[in-house]
């Protein structure tokens, strides 16, 4: 039962534009949200994060966006930069309790220069 | 100041074997947990420990087992292999249980091969 999705495993775009990363749950026990950017032969590091009391939070080039009642996030990058290519996963979790995290399978994308 | 580092990097066995992973936390972090990443898709949580305690674990089979040590690194045991074990196995550590996630450092991964 994947509990987290992400239903683009890639995405292309020009350099400068806008990226959007779309991931869904179904788990209604996820109150905390979050984006984890992987490079080729390195592990996840963490990107952004979002609480469930909140429907946007911004750092820098990235904004998460939560939509709670359709159990629907989204990564917006503006704009994007050749240096952002690489696989994001979407992840959630329960917060009050240890750190299990539910990942998604990842949306590779490409910027192209 | 050393991040999370796992060894192997690669590792191949055969199916039946047993195998041992290692990890050794960021400096700092006293909590490690072990996802297994399989192609295609994302990080599954395996096992966390803290307090040289199992303190949660995911949806795996007892032949997947760990430890953690009073330095705080840890291992993952896994017997009497499988091909479908065949996987990325990421280490991350954390100072304390009770953050949601966006305080995990990865290691890169030890990638097992099971022929």
């Amino acid at each position: 039962d994947q509990q987290v999705k992400q239903n683009s495993p890639s995405l292309s775009v020009q350099e400068g534009r806008i990226s959007i990363l779309n991931c869904d749950y179904t788990n209604s026990m996820f109150d905390y949200f979050l984006w984890y950017k992987k490079y080729p032969a390195e592990g996840p590091t963490f990107l952004i994060s979002i609480s469930s009391i909140k429907d946007k939070n911004e750092d820098g080039r990235f904004t998460v966006f939560l939509n709670k009642s359709a159990k629907h996030l989204s990564l917006h990058i503006v704009p994007s930069q050749p240096g952002d290519s690489a696989v994001y996963f979407c992840a959630a979790s329960v917060s009050g309790g240890y750190q299990k995290v539910t990942f998604g399978t990842g949306t590779k994308l490409q910027v192209i220069p | 100041d050393a991040g999370v580092t796992q060894s192997p990097t690669h590792l191949i066995k055969t199916r039946g074997q047993q195998v041992t992973l290692r990890c050794s936390p960021k400096s700092g972090h006293d909590t490690v947990s072990w996802y297994q990443q399989a192609l295609g898709q994302g990080p599954q949580f395996i096992f966390q420990y803290y307090e040289e305690e199992e303190r949660q674990r995911g949806n795996f089979p007892d032949r997947f087992s760990g430890h953690q040590f009073p330095n705080y690194s840890s291992e993952l045991n896994v017997n009497a292999l499988l091909l479908g074990d065949s996987a990325l196995y990421l280490c991350a550590s954390s100072l304390g249980v009770g953050n949601v996630g966006e305080k995990l450092f990865f290691g890169s991964g030890t990638q097992l091969s099971v022929l």
